[in-house]
């Protein structure tokens, strides 16, 4: 099915501990993101792709970096996994640079504990 | 800065029952308005949207409309169904802006 594939789905990490969440689209879209979610406070953007080669950060980078490691995938990395990135991290895509017409495609979500 | 509020959930319906979700926003520019709907365990999926004022979006029975006098875009369906039961969030974009703005979202649920 076309749409936004996120792994995994589930993660515990200690606290210290590195990982990668990954996110790959397959609509062509030139724009990627990576959000968090916490009760509460809806979707906060972490950082963001406008086109393949280029990453910005978003409302709450500290503690993340990305990757656009192609036209296909936006990888988030924990360096240092803290109890407050306990969350759950949505991907989503765009096909156009300029998002005020159109709307986002989500992938499914990585629900992570950090203890 | 560009920002959306959303009513307080969460928010019990029986069914048949009508259905407004409130959502004001803040913004600088001229933002266009969306929808989310996020049923359990799962991603967002968009619901409607609207790019200007006096718009309308609509889809599966919903409906919203973009109100410049009073920065609103409430969200109403006429007789929910228990598969209407799932969290809603509004979001704005800014022209040229990649960073969609979301509210907290508000979770409805509804009873047979």
């Amino acid at each position: 099915n076309a749409g936004v594939t996120q792994t995994p789905k589930f993660q515990v990490l200690k606290t210290g501990q590195s990982m990668t969440l990954q996110c790959a689209q397959d609509m062509n879209h030139n724009s990627m993101y990576w959000y968090r979610q916490d009760p509460g406070m809806g979707l906060r953007l972490i950082y963001y792709s406008a086109s393949e080669g280029t990453t910005d950060k978003g409302e709450v980078p500290n503690g993340y970096n990305v990757s656009r490691l192609n036209k296909r995938e936006f990888s988030l990395r924990l360096e240092s996994a803290a109890p407050s990135q306990t969350s759950v991290y949505f991907c989503a895509s765009s096909g156009v640079l300029v998002t005020n017409n159109y709307g986002y495609t989500f992938g499914s979500g990585t629900r992570l504990t950090v203890v | 800065g560009d920002s959306v509020t959303q009513m307080e959930g969460p928010v019990t319906l029986s069914e048949e029952a009508f259905l407004t979700i409130n959502c004001t926003y803040t913004a600088t520019g001229y933002p266009s308005l969306f929808w989310y709907v996020q049923y359990p365990g799962e991603g967002l999926q968009l619901l409607l949207k609207a790019t200007k004022a006096d718009d309308k979006g609509s889809n599966k029975g919903f409906e919203a409309t973009y109100r410049k006098e009073t920065t609103s875009f409430h969200l109403e369906k006429g007789s929910v169904q228990v598969s209407d039961s799932a969290v809603y969030f509004c979001a704005l974009t800014i022209y040229n802006n990649n960073d969609m703005r979301f509210g907290a979202g508000t979770r409805l649920t509804v009873k047979p």
